[in-house]
């Protein structure tokens, strides 16, 4: 079956500094999301990318597609303290009914 | 203000025991999903349901049944053949059942044994 691998596990960074988290697919995606979810809380979406080599901007936040739609990342630029939290990938391949969730990059932000 | 509740927010379970989780929405969604989450293995998926009265196994499913008696409702039984249930229930919809939409998600569920 699909196998999402998302690295790495843990990150620590100082206020400031820049973050990235990669996301990897053993298999050809039809999408991939990516989705926020704040110590205590839920997931929450934050942006789908569907075109190979897609780039999407949120503010700080950049998001790539790869070229083979296989593998995907995201980028914090300048980290503040609001971004903590845990950042999943969740891939989908063309005709699938679910989705499959890497197991997340869990971000902590010294201040 | 539409979106997903589950409840309750904190559930005990004593050994030998089924208990039910509630997870209702208001989106007017087709499509909804159950997860468990364990820490540091992200989200898996136990069952989903496309439309009423339809339901398919996920990755987890064993010791889990659901049911889908009206769109707005996606109940989760943890039942006694599930020996660790331990762990933080989601309860997710999406306006279709297909991989290309976004998930929703409800404040999850905590599950714990006595």
């Amino acid at each position: 079956g699909q196998q999402v691998m998302q690295i790495p596990q843990y990150q620590h960074v100082q206020e400031g500094e820049d973050f990235t988290t990669y996301c990897n697919s053993s298999t050809t995606l039809s999408n991939i999301q990516w989705y926020k979810q704040r110590p205590g809380g839920h997931p929450v979406f934050l942006i789908q990318l569907v075109k190979s080599g897609e780039v999407k901007k949120q503010k700080r936040l950049t998001f790539q597609f790869g070229e083979a739609k296989k593998n995907s990342s995201l980028h914090i630029t300048a980290t503040q303290t609001t971004d903590v939290g845990t950042y999943f990938c969740a891939g989908g391949g063309a005709g699938s009914y679910q989705l499959t969730f890497g197991k997340g990059t869990k971000l902590s932000v010294i201040p | 203000d539409g979106g997903i509740t589950q409840s309750p927010k904190y559930l005990f379970r004593k050994e030998g025991q089924n208990v039910t989780l509630s997870c209702e929405q208001n989106l007017n969604h087709d499509a909804m999903y159950w997860y468990r989450q364990d820490p540091g293995q992200g989200l898996r998926l136990i069952y989903y349901s496309q439309i009423v009265n339809d339901f398919q196994k996920g990755d987890i499913a064993e010791g889990y049944s659901v049911s889908r008696e009206k769109k707005e409702s996606f109940p989760l039984t943890v039942t006694s053949a599930q020996k660790n249930p331990t762990a933080f229930y989601l309860c997710a919809s999406s306006i279709f059942a297909t991989s290309n939409q976004p998930q929703h998600f409800g404040d999850g569920t905590r599950l714990s044994i006595l």
